[in-house]
Order: structure tokens, then sequence, then C-alpha cells
């Protein structure tokens, strides 16, 4: 059971928007801690995506974007692609349990 | 080219012990907290431990604390996992990661990620 909730799948066609949803508490994401998105693709380590809750790293299609609410936060692609096919994460810190704690993930499937 | 390369995954008997090493290249080692990160065979990412620039502040996860030691040696840019008494329940895909922001131990992202290192623990 992850401390931070992220639906299993989610699916598009190519060009869609999809949205992946990360739920937490008021001891992580609703605590004012910044939320950090992962791509992994198959057989790979993750990679991240998106840093501080709305950050992209250079090298980072701008259809990746994320946004951050109360207790929780989203990750949204936009223009959905055949490569973005990859399971996604979400990271935030966890004051009670005083460790960096990780969404399920996320499985994002191009229809 | 900034890399990490882990080291030292295998098959090991429950009860035993295993040393992960984590080779840093291309980046000053000795600015960045580092991280342990493990993954379970088809299952999601666990942040295992965090360890300081300079060595001197650790932090673990509840389930491994007590049985693993998270160390460094900056002057051969290499981080190390101490795993004792080991359990089934480590099984998993271990990755060092570096964190995104240099210096102090901050709730930040994992830039780097090294291609991580199968550790099975099995009779």
């Amino acid at each position: 059971q992850s401390v931070l909730t992220q639906p299993p799948s989610v699916s598009g066609a190519p060009g869609q928007r999809v949205t992946i949803s990360c739920t937490g508490s008021s001891s992580n994401i609703g605590a004012g801690y910044d939320v950090h998105w992962y791509q992994q693709l198959p057989g790979t380590a993750p990679k991240v995506l998106i840093y501080g809750n709305i950050n992209r790293p250079s090298g980072v299609p701008d259809r990746f974007s994320g946004s951050k609410s109360g207790t929780s936060a989203s990750l949204a692609i936009t223009g959905l692609q055949a490569e973005d096919e990859a399971d996604y994460y979400c990271q935030s810190y966890d004051s009670s349990l005083s460790g960096w704690v990780f969404g399920g993930g996320t499985k994002v499937t191009v229809l | 080219q900034v890399q990490l390369v882990e080291s030292g995954g295998g098959v090991v008997q429950p009860g035993r012990s295993l040393r992960l090493s984590c080779a840093a290249s291309g980046f000053t080692f000795s600015s960045y907290a580092m991280h342990w990160v493990r993954q379970t065979p088809g299952e999601g990412l666990e942040w295992v431990a965090v360890i300081s620039y300079d060595g001197t502040n650790k932090y673990y996860a509840d389930s491994v604390k007590g049985r693993f030691t998270i160390s460094r040696d900056n002057s051969k840019n290499t981080l190390f996992l101490q795993m004792n008494s080991l359990r089934a329940e480590d099984t998993a895909v271990y990755y060092c990661a570096r964190d995104i922001v240099p210096v102090a131990i901050r709730p930040a992202a994992f830039d780097i990620w090294g291609q991580g290192t199968m550790v099975t623990v099995s009779s």
C-alpha cells in the first residue's frame, strides 16, 4: 500500500490528453512538500519528468506538465504519442515517515 | 557524461549479507546527497536510504532500519549499501540516485539514476 495513491492505469488515443492523479495527505503533499514525477520505460531506470511540482528538466518535451493543489498533484500529457507508453510515478516527502515516498505507479497505454 | 553504475547484486540466502556499490562519474560526487531506491519485481518504487554529501547524516526507511547501512567514499566517488540480515522481502532491483540539489539533504527529486542491480534473497 503506497503512501501516495495513483490510478493503476490510464489510456488514450494518439494525440489525446491524459492526466494522472497523485493523492497524498497532510503529512506529505498537503504539508507543502514538492511533488516530482518520473517516467519508467520497460527495462530501464526511472527518469525525472517533472520536479518541484511544475518544472521540466531540459530535454523533457513541453507536452508533459505538472500541477499541485491541496493534498493532490497531477501529471498531464498532451498530444499523446506511442513513445509515451510507460509507467509513471509521483514522489514526495513525508514528515510522519521522515522519508521520501512514491506513488504505486500508473501504466499509460496508447491505444 | 554524468553516470551512476551499481554493482554487487546477486542471489543470497535469508539472513546473510550483501554489499552494493555505486560508482559515480561525470560530476562532483562529493557535492551531492545520494540515495538508494529499490523496486520489487513488477511492483513500485521504495526509497531505502539517503546520505549527505559529506557522509555525516544518514536516514533510513523503517523497513531497513537497523539492518542496512549507507556509506560513501568521496575519494573514490563511490556510494555503498551494506545489507545485513536479508529477508525475502528485500528481493528487488536496487538503484542509486542523486539528489537534484547539491549539498544539503532536501525533500527534492532524484535527477540521475543508475541502471540498477538485482538482489534476490532466497534459500
